[in-house]
């Protein structure tokens, strides 16, 4: 069974530039999650999908985060426009409704 | 408010040995826990879980204990190996949060050849 992917796996930018980030879940997962992982913390909670239904965005900076699942599979992470603290690593994790929860890879993104 | 936290940033062990690392948690209404090791440049990876009805789950060289008394968690890992060095996460997951998991610092282990 293929992994959660996630792309790019890296991306610097300098602030107040926007960048995307994709996420394609394990199949047949249909909880998605985006988390935020700054250096030497834990991940924390971004925002939550239920196929393509947002569960929980409380903690998704609204003003320059946005993210989207449209058709309950993929899902793109937006910021726009980007800060120095932005800077970090991107999970996303899926799982058959809200389950355990298996994350991809991440994507690095350093803000200059 | 919410918190997962663990008593040490850092644990060194010598290849061979047991290790035990240790989680607190705060929310009594959580009833579910996830162990995930880290290493560097990847994803979290699932370990083992346990359930707020059990106390003890076994898995291939890893035991988690549930003491929800004095609320705390830990992961044992038996003969240690150099490919156990990564970091560790105690994830909660609150009942009636949807799923939603709560993260703790991490504990960083090493393991001496």
């Amino acid at each position: 069974e293929a992994g959660v992917a996630q792309s790019p796996r890296y991306k610097i930018i300098e602030k107040r530039q926007s960048v995307a980030f994709w996420c394609n879940p394990i199949s047949g997962h249909a909880t998605l999650y985006w988390y935020q992982q700054i250096l030497g913390q834990g991940p924390k909670l971004l925002i939550q999908f239920q196929n393509n239904g947002v569960v929980d965005d409380s903690q998704l900076p609204k003003d320059r985060f946005s993210a989207e699942r449209l058709k309950g599979v993929d899902s793109t992470l937006k910021i726009q426009p980007a800060k120095l603290e932005d800077s970090a690593v991107y999970l996303c994790a899926s799982s058959r409704q809200q389950e355990t929860q298996y994350f991809g890879p991440g994507t690095r993104l350093l803000v200059l | 408010g919410e918190s997962v936290g663990l008593h040490l940033p850092t644990l060194s062990v010598q290849e061979g040995d047991n290790s035990i690392i240790n989680c607190a948690y705060s929310n009594s209404a959580s009833d579910y826990f996830i162990w995930y090791k880290q290493e560097s440049g990847k994803g979290p990876q699932f370990i083992i879980d346990i359930r707020s009805n059990m106390d003890k789950r076994q898995g291939q060289r890893v035991t988690v204990l549930l003491n929800k008394t004095v609320k705390h968690l830990s992961l044992q890992i038996a003969a240690t190996q150099p490919g156990d060095s990564a970091v560790y996460f105690c994830a909660e997951n609150i009942g009636n949060q949807g799923g939603k998991l709560i993260f703790g610092q991490g504990t960083e282990l090493s393991v001496k050849p």
